[in-house]
């Protein structure tokens, strides 16, 4: 079974304004790490986040984590329309250990 | 990070035929892994490959099904044997170091069965 439940599941904004996806996970985890999907194709790696910060950020994205929560939120501001993707939270339990996905977030930003 | 060459990107194929995907690294990793991707769903693990070590499957994945090759450090295969139309995925490797910088990903192979 998927560690990470992701909600929305689907999200349509217009262009330029801010997309807020949210993840969930059952178990205690070492890092939780933001991906990235265009069209069914290999996933890109975004961001990670340790389980000792609550906040990070990278260009448009700012992730948090709460741990007490098990609980994290990507934000991706002034969207473009080359934010369109499937986005998918992940997380590991540290060093070599595998890494479960999320269900995902459809993302569609309408130019 | 490494970049990874995954081959073929998309195959149809005949049920009860067999596929053999390719992954090259471009620098040596300790760790390989392997996910399917069913339709419209978020990814699963298949197995983790170590070089020089037999592969470690998932719950619900066995050798017979799909077995895995890596015959050194920086490449592996997964192969997808008697196929049928429930094998219908995306098939992705990925490769990490150490989990605290992320993985990278090949760029997938879009299986179709008929």
């Amino acid at each position: 079974s998927q560690q990470g439940e992701e909600d929305p599941q689907a999200l349509s904004i217009q262009e330029g304004e801010n997309a807020t996806m949210n993840c969930s996970y059952k178990t205690s985890i070492n890092n939780l790490q933001w991906y990235r999907q265009n069209s069914g194709r290999g996933l890109v790696h975004l961001i990670l986040i340790r389980s000792n910060e609550r906040e990070k950020h990278s260009g448009r994205l700012r992730v948090t984590l709460d741990t007490s929560k098990k609980s994290s939120s990507l934000l991706i501001t002034a969207s473009r329309a080359a934010d369109t993707a499937s986005y998918f939270c992940a997380t590991d339990k540290g060093g070599y250990q595998k890494v479960t996905f999320g269900t995902g977030t459809k993302l569609q930003v309408i130019p | 990070s490494a970049v990874i060459s995954q081959k073929p990107s998309r195959d149809i194929c005949q049920r009860g035929t067999s596929l053999t995907i390719q992954c090259q690294v471009d620098s040596q990793v300790t760790m390989m892994f392997w996910y399917r991707q069913q339709p419209g769903q978020s990814l699963t693990l298949i197995a983790t490959a170590n070089q020089g070590s037999e592969a470690t499957y998932e719950s619900g994945f066995v050798i017979d099904k799909f077995p895995i090759s890596r015959p050194n450090l920086t490449f592996s295969t997964l192969t997808v044997s008697n196929m049928s139309p429930e094998d219908s995925s995306i098939y992705l490797c990925s490769v990490g170091q150490e989990t605290n910088y992320g993985y990278t990903f090949g760029s997938g192979t879009r299986l179709t069965v008929v």
